[in-house]
């Protein structure tokens, strides 16, 4: 089955630096890749999900992007803001069905004033 | 947010004790899933539903049994719950919402279960 490690698991940064978060996958037919916000004491929600027929997405602040040959993918938050601070998670997944992914062990993102 | 509601959202139960726990959607999607989420582990998948009385396993499924006997509930029954269960799940479901047109994944809030 599909097998997903994410680095690093806690990362620290000073609000307005950038934060990056990598993620490798060892399934050559997945072909979704989400992140997910966990924020405390609630479920993990979407911030961005990249396809395989794209290489880099952004949204604002955030960016997703994924290189096939290497079976990888980053999360880039630039301009950290103290709101960031959560736990990040990435996931894999064969898409025909968003739901049946694989994730990260999570990534803790403290952002310091 | 998506319409998921899980109850209860705590519960404390003793080895043994079976325990059922609830997921509801207001959203009509075909997909529902159960994860549990420990320290260390992401969230792995335990059973996930593809429409009314269909159900599968997923990789962390022995302990566990699911039913769905309508769109808009999926419910997670531990038969004699152990102290390895005591984990946070969360129920999730999946379809495409009318702003993306890209099928999507949501979460619900999760349910704390400890197992003494």
């Amino acid at each position: 089955g599909e097998n997903v490690e994410q680095h690093p698991s806690t990362l620290s940064v000073q609000e307005g630096d950038s934060a990056v978060i990598k993620c490798t996958y060892s399934d050559s037919a997945s072909n979704y890749f989400p992140w997910y916000k966990q924020e405390l004491g609630k479920g993990p929600q979407l911030i961005i999900d990249i396809r395989s027929n794209v290489g880099e997405k952004k949204d604002q602040r955030i960016a997703v992007t994924l290189n096939k040959t290497a079976k990888h993918f980053s999360l880039h938050i630039t301009e950290t803001q103290p709101e960031d601070s959560a736990v990040y998670f990435c996931a894999a997944s064969r898409n025909t069905n968003a739901g049946k992914s694989t994730f990260g062990d999570g990534t803790t993102l403290t952002v310091k004033p | 947010d998506a319409g998921i509601t899980q109850s209860p959202r705590h519960k404390v139960t003793e080895t043994g004790t079976p325990v059922t726990l609830r997921c509801h959607q207001t959203e009509n999607h075909r997909y529902m899933y159960w994860y549990r989420q420990d320290p260390g582990h992401g969230l792995r998948l335990i059973h996930y539903s593809y429409g009314v009385k269909d159900t599968d396993k997923g990789e962390v499924s022995d302990g566990y049994s699911v039913s769905r006997s309508k769109t808009e509930d999926f419910l997670l029954t531990l038969e004699s719950a152990t102290s390895s269960q005591t984990s946070v799940y969360f129920c999730a479901i999946s379809g495409t919402p009318r702003d993306r047109g890209e099928e999507t994944q949501y979460f619900g809030p999760g349910t704390r279960l400890l197992v003494l």
